[in-house]
């Protein structure tokens, strides 16, 4: 089975472009995250969806950071404009309704902003 | 204060011999589940094991049991039979309050290199 696939694997953009970070969920998986992993803050939880819903977007940083889930196959991450300090792998999980604990990350994107 | 306190930046074993990976959490909830995922080199978070603050016996998945200490406020990762492949970062995780709040905060992590 296919797991969690992000797309890209690695960004590098300059400040002020806009990015989109993309997620395909595993297949019937109910719930979807976003997290952040930097080395000075770890890894952060930055919003979760619940069959496409947005249920907590209480770590999303700041205006510039937005997710959208449009359908249970895929969610996007977008940061416009991008600064430096957004330089980060950002990870996407997902999980079924029957064990939301056990989330199955995927790849990560690594971002790098110039 | 931080929620989840890992004091181990880097641990090493010796292949085959036990591992324990300490963990230390602050909540005031009563309800609340602690989780322990593993990143190796390649990047990606792999789920290990979850215990739930009600539950009476402690979980294992495995070579991977959880030393749960209530009373301590403890969750630590104990690994069996340690092998080259579980060289690699590992994050203790705890999710507070029931319900539907699935929002994880993870520690900062311990480095596990295994040594043959």
């Amino acid at each position: 089975d296919a797991g969690v696939i992000q797309s890209p694997r690695h960004e590098v953009t300059e400040m002020g472009q806009e990015v989109t970070l993309r997620c395909k969920p595993i297949s019937g998986h109910d719930y979807l995250f976003w997290y952040r992993q930097t080395m000075m803050r770890g890894l952060e939880l930055l919003i979760y969806f619940n069959n496409n819903v947005p249920i907590d977007d209480s770590g999303m940083p700041e205006d510039r950071f937005s997710a959208k889930m449009p359908n249970a196959s895929f969610s996007t991450l977008k940061i416009q404009p991008s600064e430096p300090r957004d330089s980060a792998v950002y990870f996407c999980a997902s999980s079924l309704w029957e064990r939301p604990y056990e989330q199955y990350f995927g790849p990560g994107t690594r971002l790098t902003v110039t | 204060a931080q929620k989840i306190t890992q004091t181990q930046p880097g641990m090493f074993v010796q292949e085959k011999e036990a591992v324990t990976l300490d963990c230390t959490y602050d909540t005031s909830d009563p309800s609340y589940g602690l989780f322990w995922y593993k990143q190796p080199s390649s990047g990606e978070m792999i789920f290990l094991i979850y215990q739930g603050s009600y539950d009476q016996q402690n979980a294992t998945e495995g070579r991977y049991s959880l030393n749960f200490q209530k009373a301590r406020k403890s969750a630590n990762l104990v690994i069996s039979a340690s092998q080259l492949g579980d060289s690699a970062m590992y994050f203790c995780a705890m999710r507070e309050g029931g319900g539907s709040n699935y929002k994880l905060t993870f520690g900062k992590g311990t480095l596990l290199t295994v040594n043959p």
